[in-house]
């Protein structure tokens, strides 16, 4: 069993419309990372959380440490958020990140 | 700022050959980190150094795989000699913090270095 597991492991979305991607893990942790990679191959930090909530436009992750969950929102999706979502946690010892297998998103106009 | 910058962004090489890859972290970042990106493995953490220090190498595959931070500015990860399984996306990335603690903030990632080894 991975460390980190994401679902789903591929969603395709219609413009428009509210996405969901989440993130389980089973060891503890200092903080939790969401990063987007584009199809060009770069990779984005997102947010960085180790409780509650966090909002950047269109973008909302939510991390709850008790049930070691956390899920990424998009609203009103858009084509160009079509890409690999990543969900990383930080261990307690915080000096290393482990990496979820991604979820990609597919958003069509 | 120009943001972190690795090169060279694509390599292509043969088997038992020295490979080379470089980065140059965001001015004023103290950490680095050297990541591995596979289709089979996704991104693994290979590296970590804080104030130049290697703090945690223990994703480091095996005695081919080399890291260096001379100084604040530069770092190279080296494998020799290198084999086909060692074909991946590598990616550098740096964070801001003094502290032995870089996972806790947000990173920066290079755009990668593209390595093919036939």
């Amino acid at each position: 069993k991975n460390e980190v597991e994401q679902s789903p492991q591929n969603l395709t979305a219609q413009e428009g419309e509210f996405i969901t991607i989440n993130c389980s893990y089973s060891v503890g942790i200092s903080a939790l990372h969401w990063l987007q990679q584009h199809p060009g191959g770069g990779i984005v930090s997102l947010f960085m959380l180790s409780s509650g909530k966090k909002k950047h436009g269109r973008l909302i992750a939510t991390i709850n440490i008790q049930e070691k969950h956390s899920s990424l929102h998009i609203t009103a999706s858009h084509p160009r958020d079509s890409a690999v979502y990543i969900c990383a946690v930080a261990e307690t010892s915080g000096s290393r990140l482990t990496f979820g297998e991604g979820t990609q998103l597919t958003v069509n106009p | 700022d120009a943001g972190v910058i690795q090169s060279p962004r694509h390599e292509v090489t043969e088997m038992g050959q020295e490979v080379t890859l470089r980065c140059k972290p965001i001015s004023g970042h103290n950490s680095l980190f050297w990541y591995r990106q596979t289709m089979m493995r996704g991104l693994e953490l290979l590296i970590y150094f804080n104030n130049n220090v290697p703090i945690d190498d223990s994703g480091m595959p095996e005695d081919r795989f080399s890291a260096k931070m001379p100084n604040a500015s530069f770092s190279t990860l080296k494998i020799q000699p290198s084999e086909p399984r060692d074909s991946a996306v590598y990616f550098c990335a740096s964070s801001l913090s003094g502290m032995v603690q870089g996972a806790r903030e947000t990173q920066y990632f290079g755009p990668g270095t593209r390595l093919l080894v036939l």
